[in-house]
């Protein structure tokens, strides 16, 4: 099976930069991806790395260092609208499934 | 295209009801998933299911739970007589394919409420 692990919850003001970092434990890696929830709404999706190294999307970067299983999703420039609960989820290449850590609550304050 | 349509979105069932929760996936999506979530915790799977057929539903009980995805209309998860503990935010979602590239896309949620 697979176990992941990331911090419950992160507090920062707006205009700051969050880190939040994701470690796993998975038989067989096929990709690391990260998912956002606002108030137990619809999950969207973020962003997924397959190879180590950063992919940028706009304000979030998110990282991968397999040989650590180990990732991080980064938020720069926070915005109000940015709290809310943020996933790593691994797909094991054993089969199709993704499975998901327990989420970091982020607050943004003014 | 509206997205992943579930519904309904909030469902209240006393103990020993049962309960139908429906999931229509996203228009050329084939690729069905169901997870289960409980307040401040993560997304625990459940099932996945491709057009007829069950792939993996290694996170379902297997008592009272069962799936389905015919050729035509919706995915169908069902919880016969429920009980307190079914309490909870079912969510589903859809992918073309298997390619997490691209991720999946979620629905709403059902939230079900066993009195």
């Amino acid at each position: 099976g697979q176990s992941l692990e990331q911090p419950s919850e992160v507090t920062a003001v707006e205009g700051a930069i969050v880190q939040i970092n994701c470690t796993y434990q998975t038989s067989g890696f096929y990709g690391l991806s990260w998912y956002q929830q606002h108030d137990g709404g619809a999950p969207t999706f973020l962003s997924y790395n397959a190879l180590d190294g950063l992919e940028e999307t706009g304000r979030f970067s998110s990282f991968l260092s397999r040989s650590d299983s180990y990732g991080y999703l980064l938020l720069q420039e926070l915005q109000m609208k940015d709290s809310a609960s943020y996933f790593c989820a691994v797909r094991d290449s054993n089969d199709y499934k993704l499975s998901f850590g327990a989420g970091t609550t982020v607050t943004v304050r003014a | 295209n509206a997205g992943v349509m579930q519904n309904p979105r909030h469902l209240v069932r006393r103990r020993g009801q049962e309960a139908r929760l429906r999931c229509s996936p996203m228009k050329g999506h084939s690729h069905v998933y169901w997870y289960r979530q409980l307040p401040e915790e993560g997304l625990k799977f459940m099932v996945y299911l491709q057009k007829e057929n069950i792939i993996d539903e290694s996170g379902m009980p297997k008592e009272r739970f069962s799936a389905e995805f015919p050729k035509e209309g919706p995915s169908i998860l069902r919880i016969q007589q429920v009980v307190r503990g079914d309490s909870a935010a079912y969510f589903c979602a859809s992918s073309p394919n298997t390619d997490s590239r691209y991720g999946y896309t979620f629905g709403s949620g059902t939230r079900l409420t066993v009195v």
